[in-house]
């Protein structure tokens, strides 16, 4: 396991199109987190999960977006009838609540909603 | 306002100056403070930890002031590969559920 994995690496979609991002943490990691950067700005949170459990979401994160994480291993979010106004890098981070602090970003997908 | 604000910049130093970036954060309850980098189009890495009595990790040194409600980083002898985004993160909670980022610094070095 060399780290957290998140696929694709780049989605391109129309307007008003589903898409669906998975994110494979280190397998450790018992949270799993996901934020979302948008150019000249830090990441902002969206939700974040405790194995199965998804324990906080952010006000950011609107009716449209989903996401699930139902083994408590690999998280997927889903975005429903896109926006423009939708793309962005998403981010995914894992940790553990065990052992040292510290989380461990993906590489991230990058959407673009035309 | 913000919970974590950092000046956008960007800082343009040459290689070898010494370059210092300040965060301040709103919320006195946070608990624990980080530097991240983040290099173009790259997930951010976490630089490192910042404690109350401060600490040092090569050329960087990180400080934090609670009373005050800022942390800093301090880069000596800069490279040329310290040209990155750095952002200032806060943990607001013991849990470490889930952490703060700034919107960023952006540093470039130059020749």
């Amino acid at each position: 396991d060399t780290g957290v994995s998140q696929n694709p690496r780049h989605k391109i979609t129309k307007r008003g199109q589903n898409v669906t991002f998975r994110c494979d943490p280190i397998s450790e990691h018992n949270r799993l987190y996901w934020y979302r950067q948008t150019l000249g700005q830090g990441p902002e949170f969206l939700t974040y999960f405790q194995n199965e459990a998804q324990l906080e979401k952010s006000r950011l994160l609107s009716d449209r977006f989903s996401a699930e994480r139902p083994k408590g291993s690999f998280s997927t979010l889903e975005i429903q009838r896109t926006e423009q106004g939708d793309s962005a890098m998403y981010l995914c981070a894992s940790s553990s609540d065990r052992g040292p602090w510290g989380y461990t970003f993906g590489s991230g997908t990058r959407l673009t909603v035309v | 306002r913000k919970e974590v604000e950092q000046d956008p910049g960007p800082f343009n130093v040459p290689e070898g100056a010494t370059v210092a970036f300040n965060c301040t954060y709103s919320n006195s309850a946070s608990q624990s403070f980080f530097w991240y980098r983040q290099d173009c189009r790259k997930e951010p890495k976490l630089l490192m930890s910042v404690y109350s009595s401060g600490n040092e990790d090569g050329r960087f040194t990180a400080q934090l002031n609670r009373a005050s409600q800022y942390i800093s980083l301090l880069i000596r002898d800069s490279k040329l590969s310290d040209s990155a985004t750095y952002l200032c993160v806060v943990n607001r909670d013991s849990s470490a559920s889930k952490i703060i980022f700034g919107s960023g610094t952006r540093l470039s070095i130059r020749p």
